[in-house]
């Protein structure tokens, strides 16, 4: 069970908007830690899609971008397309436990 | 091109040692902290350690603490990860993987393929 929970599972249609949302509590995210989010296409690597909070890396898209408030973050894909079809994971700092990821929730393309 | 390529993983038996080794090129390696993060068959990641370009600050989770040693050789633009002690719940995909922005926490902008460690009798 990790302390940034994530819904195991979204979907949406081609073109649609979806989010995943990254809660956390006062010892991590409300505690003003960054929050990054990765995307894990099948059997690859992880890939940095948003770091500190709203920022995209060279490369990335701007159909993703992130947020983050009080003690929760989201991740939000816009004109979703077939190859984000993935699993999704935030990363926080947490006072007690160090560098936590997100459970990963997998996107569906319908 | 920046690349991380991860070699030494494999099959050990419960208690056993296995050194996994992580070779970087394209990039300043002394430059960046750099980090290990696992991942169990069909689970989500979970970070394993932390080191910071001159190896000044070393960080472990709970789950690894005593068993595990991280270090690094920036002369052979290397980074390595003792494991002692294995159990069975330390069979994952390794992956180091570079902290790109100097943030808290790390944020991992380059990935290694990943190296395979199966611990079982």
């Amino acid at each position: 069970q990790s302390v940034l929970t994530q819904p195991p599972s979204v979907s949406g249609a081609p073109g649609q908007r979806v989010t995943i949302s990254c809660t956390g509590s006062s010892s991590n995210i409300g505690a003003g830690y960054d929050v990054h989010w990765y995307q894990q296409l099948p059997g690859t690597a992880p890939k940095l899609l948003i770091y500190g909070n709203s920022n995209r890396p060279s490369g990335v898209p701007d159909r993703f971008s992130g947020s983050k408030s009080g003690t929760s973050a989201s991740l939000a894909i816009t004109g979703l397309q077939a190859e984000d079809e993935a699993d999704y994971y935030c990363q926080s700092y947490d006072s007690s436990l160090d560098v936590v990821f997100g459970g990963g929730t997998k996107l569906t393309v319908l | 091109e920046v690349q991380l390529v991860e070699s030494g993983g494999g099959l050990v038996k419960p208690g056993g040692s296995l050194r996994l080794s992580c070779a970087a090129s394209g990039f300043t390696f002394s430059s960046y902290s750099m980090n290990w993060v696992r991942q169990a068959p069909g689970k989500g990641l979970e970070w394993v350690s932390s080191i910071s370009s001159s190896s000044s600050y070393i960080y472990y989770a709970d789950s690894v603490k005593g068993r595990f040693t991280i270090s690094r050789d920036n002369a052979k633009n290397s980074l390595y990860l003792q494991m002692n002690s294995l159990r069975a719940e330390d069979t994952a995909v390794y992956y180091c993987a570079r902290d790109g922005y100097s943030s808290i926490p790390p944020s991992l902008d380059y990935w290694g393929q990943g190296t395979l460690v199966t611990v079982s009798s």
